[in-house]
């Protein structure tokens, strides 16, 4: 089955800089590939989201990057703000309504 | 429009017993899943269900089992708790449309003893 891994666990980063999160699947198959944000006490909240046939999408202050190739996709963060501290999550799916894989999660610190 | 609903929020059962966890999903949803959130880790797929009927299912026991009513809402079963069931418990729902992704409710944090 589909194996998602994700990096860093940790990652700290002063005010205004830029964070990347990288994660790699292992099913070719997968195209559908989503990230969430996880406040404490809170549930995911999907932030952007890639198919397979786009090599990059933004919105805003984030980015996400695709590698069919590779099978690695990639969130960037610019101009990170103290409130963007949270748990992210990357996911892939094989078909957008089924279940998700779920990496295990990067914790993001903005250090003011 | 409202969002994804859960209840109760918290809950302490003891070892061998049942429990139903409860989730509403987000109006115009008739697609619900459940996942399974262990502290620390990521979210893992349990189940989901369109239209009142499973159409997807992860690694887990058959003792862990599911309803999806008319109105979309949904309950999550769990029979013969273990300790290793304590986690948080999401429900996340969806149109089926690519377009607006899936919503997850803030969970229900179970904690067997």
């Amino acid at each position: 089955g589909e194996n998602v891994e994700q990096h860093p666990s940790t990652l700290s980063v002063q005010e205004g800089d830029s964070a990347v999160i990288k994660c790699t699947y292992s099913d070719s198959a997968s195209n559908y590939f989503p990230w969430y944000k996880q406040e404490l006490g809170k549930g995911p909240q999907l932030i952007i989201d890639i198919r397979s046939n786009v090599g990059e999408k933004k919105d805003q202050r984030i980015a996400v990057t695709l590698n069919k190739t590779a099978k690695h996709f990639s969130l960037h963060i610019t101009e990170t703000q103290p409130e963007d501290s949270a748990v992210y999550f990357c996911a892939a799916s094989k078909n957008y309504g089924q279940n998700f894989v779920f990496g295990p999660g990067t914790r993001l610190s903005v250090l003011p | 429009e409202t969002g994804v609903t859960q209840s109760p929020t918290h809950l302490i059962k003891t070892r061998g017993q049942q429990v139903t966890l409860r989730c509403s999903s987000q109006s115009g949803h008739n697609t619900v899943s459940w996942y399974q959130q262990a502290l620390g880790q990521g979210p893992q797929f349990i189940f989901q269900y369109y239209r009142e009927e499973e159409n997807g299912r992860g690694n887990f026991p058959p003792r862990f089992s599911g309803l999806q009513f008319p109105n979309y809402s949904s309950e999550l079963n769990v029979n013969a708790l273990e300790l290793d069931d304590s986690a948080l418990y999401l429900c996340a729902s969806s149109n089926g449309q690519e377009v607006y992704g899936y919503t997850f409710g803030s969970g229900t944090r179970l904690t067997v003893v």
